[in-house]
C-alpha cells in the first residue's frame, strides 16, 4: 500500500534554508513525487514534480529556491532564502497504478 | 495560460446528490488526464477520483471512501470535467479541487468549490 508520511511541522528563520522530508512506504522508494505549496486561506499550487531518475521539473514561475532531492525512500524539498511568503503548509503526493496518494502536510513556520 | 474553473458547490442535505463542474481552459484538455482532490475544513489534502484521457481508454479510478457513490466523466469538446456525487454524507463536506494529472503528479489546479453536505 501507498503511504507517503511527512512531519507535521518545521520552522526556519528568515533568510535561512530549510529541507522538508516525505517519506515512500515500503516497496515504493523508486517512486517520483510533486511537490504542492499551500499558502494560508489559499488553494494548492503546484511546485515540482520529482522523478526518481534525479530530474526534476518546476511549475510555472516556481523560482529556483524551490529545489528536490531524494535518498533511498526519502524524497526533499529544500527552500532556500526563506521568505515570509513560503510560511505554508507543503504537500507531497505520489502515485501508482489506479492512485494518487497525498501526505499529510507539512506546515512551515518562517520565523 | 492554463486555468481550471470550478463551479457547482453549494450545501446539500445528506443522502442527496450533486455534480461539480470543471472547465478547462489554455491546453489540449482531450490530451491530459484530469483529477479531483478535496480538502475537508482544516484538513489535508485527499485525492478522490481521476479519469484518464481517451488515448488510455478514458477509464476512471476512484477512491475507496467514494467508490460506488462518486462518478467522474469528461467532455472534451467542452473542455469539462465533471464529478457527480451521489449518496452524500457529511463526512463528504470539503473543498473540491480540479487537477490536471501528468498521468502522476497533479500540475495545476483551479480555485475550488466548497460542498457543504449538512441538514
Amino acid at each position: 500500500q501507498l503511504v507517503l508520511t511527512q512531519s507535521p511541522s518545521a520552522s526556519a528563520s528568515l533568510g535561512a534554508s530549510v529541507k522538508l522530508t516525505c517519506t515512500l512506504s515500503s516497496g515504493h522508494s523508486s517512486n517520483g513525487i510533486a511537490w504542492h505549496q499551500q499558502q494560508p486561506e489559499k488553494g494548492p499550487r503546484f511546485l515540482m514534480k520529482f522523478n526518481s531518475d534525479g530530474s526534476h521539473s518546476r511549475g510555472d514561475g516556481i523560482p529556483d529556491r524551490f529545489s528536490g532531492s531524494s535518498s533511498g525512500a526519502e524524497r526533499y524539498l529544500t527552500i532556500s532564502s526563506l521568505q515570509s511568503e513560503d510560511e505554508a503548509d507543503y504537500y507531497c503526493q505520489a502515485w501508482d497504478t489506479g492512485i494518487r496518494v497525498f501526505g499529510g502536510g507539512t506546515k512551515l513556520t518562517v520565523l | 495560460e492554463v486555468q481550471l474553473v470550478e463551479s457547482g458547490g453549494g450545501l446539500v442535505q445528506p443522502g442527496r446528490s450533486l455534480r461539480v463542474s470543471c472547465t478547462a481552459f489554455g491546453f489540449a484538455f482531450g490530451e491530459f488526464a484530469m483529477s479531483w482532490v478535496r480538502q475537508a475544513p482544516g484538513k489535508g489534502l485527499e485525492w478522490v477520483s481521476f479519469i484518464r484521457n481517451k488515448a488510455y481508454g478514458g477509464t476512471a479510478e476512484y477512491a475507496a471512501s467514494v467508490k460506488g457513490r462518486f462518478t467522474i466523466s469528461r467532455d472534451d469538446s467542452q473542455s469539462i470535467a465533471y464529478l457527480q456525487m451521489n449518496s452524500l454524507k457529511t463526512e463528504d463536506t470539503a473543498v473540491y479541487y480540479c487537477t490536471r494529472d501528468l498521468g502522476g503528479g497533479s500540475d495545476h489546479w483551479g480555485q475550488g468549490t466548497l460542498v457543504t453536505v449538512s441538514s
